[in-house]
C-alpha cells in the first residue's frame, strides 16, 4: 500500500516551453502532497507544499510564478514549470501525506527528470 | 532552525566491510522524528527508518543497525557486511513538529566495491 506515481518519468523540453509534472497517489487519498527538487549530486530540498483545494505554499526563494502547482483531488497534484529554462533542468520529486495519518508520513513519488535544452 | 548534518560526503568501502554512516541534527523541537532514506541510481527514494524524539532504543534489521543519540544528536546507520547492492545515496531527515516539513541532509555517497 502507500503508492505514489509521478508521470512522466523523465522530459526533454525546449527552453520556454511549459511542463507539467502529475503526482498520483494510487491507493490513498492525501489532502497534502510536497513537492521537492533534487539538483545533481545534491540534496532534496523542498519547493512547495501542496494542499487540496487551495493554494500551495511556497517555500523562501521559490518562484510561485513560474512552478504552478494544482491540487485538485485529493489524489492528484501537478507541477507546470513555466517558461523552462536549462537552469530548471532537475530531478523533481513528490510525496504525499495519507489522509488521517501522522503530520511525519509521507510517501514518495519515483521522480520526474526533466531536462531543459 | 532544524538542520541535519551528513559530514561524509562519500565513503568507499570493500565488499564485506562494515560501514557508519554519520548523521547529526538539530532543533529546538522537544517531538520530532528522525528517518534515513536510500537513493539508489535510479532516483526513488527507499524508506529505512523512522525513529521519534521519545524512542532511543537502538534497531537492528538484518544488516542494517541505527543508533540514536540524544545526548549527542546522532542518528548513525551503520551496515554490516556491505554488499555492492548497498551502493547509494544515503540521506539522514529530521522532521519536526513545529515546521512539519522534512529537512533532508546533503547525502552520502556509498561506494561498495567488489
Amino acid at each position: 500500500g502507500a503508492v505514489v506515481s509521478q508521470h512522466p518519468s523523465w522530459v526533454i523540453c525546449k527552453s520556454g516551453t511549459s511542463v507539467k509534472i502529475e503526482c498520483r497517489s494510487l491507493d490513498f487519498q492525501a489532502t497534502t502532497m510536497f513537492w521537492y527538487r533534487q539538483f545533481p549530486k545534491q540534496s532534496l530540498m523542498l519547493m512547495a507544499t501542496s494542499n487540496e483545494g487551495s493554494k500551495a505554499t511556497y517555500e523562501q526563494g521559490v518562484e510561485k510564478d513560474k512552478f504552478l502547482i494544482n491540487h485538485a483531488s485529493l489524489t492528484l497534484s501537478t507541477l507546470t514549470v513555466t517558461s523552462a529554462h536549462p537552469e530548471d533542468s532537475s530531478f523533481y520529486i513528490c510525496s504525499a501525506r495519507p489522509i488521517g495519518r501522522s503530520t511525519y508520513e509521507q510517501y514518495f513519488g519515483p521522480g520526474t527528470r526533466l531536462t531543459v535544452t | 532552525a532544524q538542520k541535519v548534518t551528513q559530514a561524509q560526503t562519500e565513503i568507499s568501502v570493500v565488499e564485506k566491510e562494515d560501514v557508519t554512516l554519520d548523521c547529526v541534527y538539530e532543533t529546538r523541537d522537544t517531538t520530532y522524528y528522525l528517518f534515513w532514506y536510500k537513493q539508489p541510481p535510479s532516483g526513488e527514494l527507499v524508506f529505512l527508518i523512522r525513529r521519534n524524539s521519545f524512542d532511543e532504543q537502538n534497531e537492528i534489521s538484518g544488516r542494517y543497525s541505527w543508533n540514536f543519540q540524544k545526548s549527542t544528536s546522532s542518528f548513525n546507520f551503520t551496515i554490516t557486511a556491505s554488499q555492492v547492492v548497498d551502493s547509494a545515496v544515503y540521506f539522514c531527515a529530521l522532521f519536526g513538529g513545529a515546521t512539519n516539513k522534512l529537512i533532508f541532509g546533503t547525502g552520502t555517497l556509498l561506494a561498495v566495491q567488489p
